[in-house]
């Protein structure tokens, strides 16, 4: 069974520039989470999806992120204008609907906002 | 809203010999408990998980953990520590029901010396 890919693994961007995130869940995953996870920290939740639904995104910048996942399958992040604080790894997670909140992760994209 | 204590930022430990990490959790009610590994660029794996029923459960390359409720611990165990287990880890808090939010701790990082 093939896990979550992500891409790309890394990205290197200029303050003020938009980069954009690509996640695919395990098949038939019908949950899936963005996090944010800053160098020494736990991963945060940026946004849930349940199929094509948001279920959380109370910790989204909204002003500056979004993310979107099109006919319940992958989803992309985008981040628009980037800031400094924003270098982090984003790993995209997937979960069987009501799977008793069993994660599976992907290898992450490690972006540095320069 | 739930949150994870885990009290130690970083542990050494010598080839061979026992580990314990610690965990505290805070939830109002019965709690899903995990723990994940995290290598070096690489996502999130999950080591165990408890939902219900005996406390003390057992998972992947050979870890256990003890679910404890009156002191609302979920702290995690190895007997002979290999090198290859150095590495980040996890412990995680869910929450119950249909909307599956999981809060990570902010992890406590291994390392193994021969």
């Amino acid at each position: 069974e093939a896990g979550v890919a992500q891409s790309p693994r890394y990205k290197i961007i200029e303050k003020r520039q938009s980069v954009a995130f690509w996640c695919n869940p395990i098949s038939g995953h019908a949950t899936l989470y963005w996090y944010q996870q800053i160098l020494g920290q736990g991963p945060k939740l940026l946004i849930q999806f349940q199929n094509n639904g948001v279920v959380d995104d109370s910790q989204l910048p909204k002003d500056r992120f979004s993310a979107e996942r099109l006919k319940g399958v992958d989803s992309t992040l985008k981040i628009q204008p980037a800031k400094l604080e924003d270098s982090a790894v984003y790993l995209c997670a997937s979960s069987v609907a009501h799977s008793k909140n069993i994660q599976y992760f992907g290898a992450g994209t490690r972006l540095s906002v320069l | 809203a739930q949150s994870v204590t885990q009290p130690d930022i970083h542990i050494t430990v010598s080839e061979g010999a026992s580990l314990e990490l610690r965990c505290n959790y805070s939830y109002g009610a019965t709690p899903y408990l995990f723990w994940y590994v995290q290598s070096p660029g690489q996502g999130l794996q999950l080591l165990l998980k408890y939902f219900s029923g005996d406390t003390l459960v057992q998972g992947i390359k050979g870890f256990e953990a003890e679910f404890k409720r009156s002191q609302s611990s979920f702290n995690l165990r190895k007997p002979s520590v290999h090198w290859s287990d150095a590495a980040e880890y996890f412990c995680a808090v869910g929450a119950g029901g249909g909307y599956q939010k999981v809060t990570f701790g902010t992890g406590t990082k291994l390392q193994v010396i021969p």
